[in-house]
C-alpha cells in the first residue's frame, strides 16, 4: 500500500491544464522533497520533476511541480496527446530508508 | 548517454528464485551513484525493492528484505536482483534505475521487464 496518495485518474482536453495531487500520510512528509515521474506507453519511466519543483534538462516547461505542507502537485499546462500516460510521485522515507511511490495517476487527453 | 536494460526469464515457478540483470551503458557502475530495482505488480503502484552503492552497500525494502539480494558485477558493468521464494504476488513489471548518491530520485530507468510467477 502506497504511503503517498494520488488520484487514480485525471483528464483534460488538448491545450488545457491539469493538476495531479500527491498527499503524504506522515508528518515526516512535510519536510521531505517530492519527485515526479512520467511513464508513457511502452517507454521507460522518465524523471519529470525533482526536489519538489526542479526540472531536469530537456523536460518541457509545460510541466511544473510544487509542494506545500503534506501535499504536492504536478501541473501540466497546454496538454498534448503525447502526455497521455502514468504519472507517479515519490519521496524518500526516513523510517524506511528508501523510496516510496504514489499509486500513480493515469492521465487521459480527451 | 546513460542507458539501462533489464534482462532475465519472463516466467518463474512459484517458490523458486527470480533473477534479473541490468546492463548499464554510457556510465560506469563503479562511479558515484546507487543502482536500484523497482517493480509494479498488477493493479498496484510502484514499489521500491532496493538499491546498491558502488561500494557494495545495500538498502532493501523491509517488506522484501528477507528474500532480496542485489549485487554488482563491475567487470560486466551490470547489477543483478535475486528474489527468492517467489509467489504469484511477485508477478509484475520490474525496472532497474539509477539513483543519485545524495538524492531521492531515480534519474535514469530501464524500460522494464515483465516477470510472471506460475504455480
Amino acid at each position: 500500500q502506497s504511503l503517498l496518495t494520488q488520484p487514480p485518474s485525471a483528464s483534460g482536453a488538448p491545450g488545457q491544464s491539469v493538476t495531479i495531487s500527491c498527499s503524504g500520510g506522515s508528518s515526516s512528509f512535510e519536510t521531505s522533497t517530492v519527485n515526479w515521474y512520467q511513464r508513457l506507453p511502452e517507454a521507460a519511466p522518465k524523471l519529470l520533476i525533482y526536489f519538489n519543483s526542479l526540472r531536469p534538462s530537456g523536460v518541457s516547461d509545460r510541466f511544473s511541480g510544487s509542494k506545500s505542507g503534506t501535499s504536492a502537485s504536478l501541473d501540466i499546462r497546454g496538454l498534448q496527446s503525447e502526455d497521455e500516460g502514468d504519472y507517479f510521485c515519490s519521496t524518500w522515507d526516513v523510517s524506511l530508508k528508501g523510496v516510496v511511490f504514489g499509486g500513480g495517476t493515469r492521465l487521459t487527453v480527451l | 548517454q546513460v542507458q539501462l536494460q533489464e534482462s532475465g526469464p519472463g516466467l518463474v515457478k512459484s517458490s523458486e528464485t527470480l533473477s534479473l540483470t541490468c546492463f548499464v551503458s554510457g556510465y560506469s557502475i563503479t562511479s558515484d551513484y546507487f543502482w536500484g530495482w523497482i517493480r509494479q505488480s498488477p493493479g498496484k503502484g510502484l514499489e521500491w525493492i532496493g538499491h546498491i552503492y558502488h561500494s557494495g552497500t545495500t538498502y532493501y525494502n523491509p517488506s522484501l528484505k528477507s528474500r532480496v539480494t542485489i549485487s554488482l558485477d563491475p567487470s560486466k558493468n551490470e547489477f543483478s536482483l535475486n528474489l527468492g521464494s517467489v509467489t504469484a504476488t511477485d508477478t509484475g513489471l520490474y525496472y532497474c534505475a539509477r539513483l543519485g548518491a545524495a538524492s531521492s530520485w531515480f534519474d535514469r530507468w530501464g524500460r522494464g521487464t515483465l516477470v510472471t510467477v506460475s504455480s
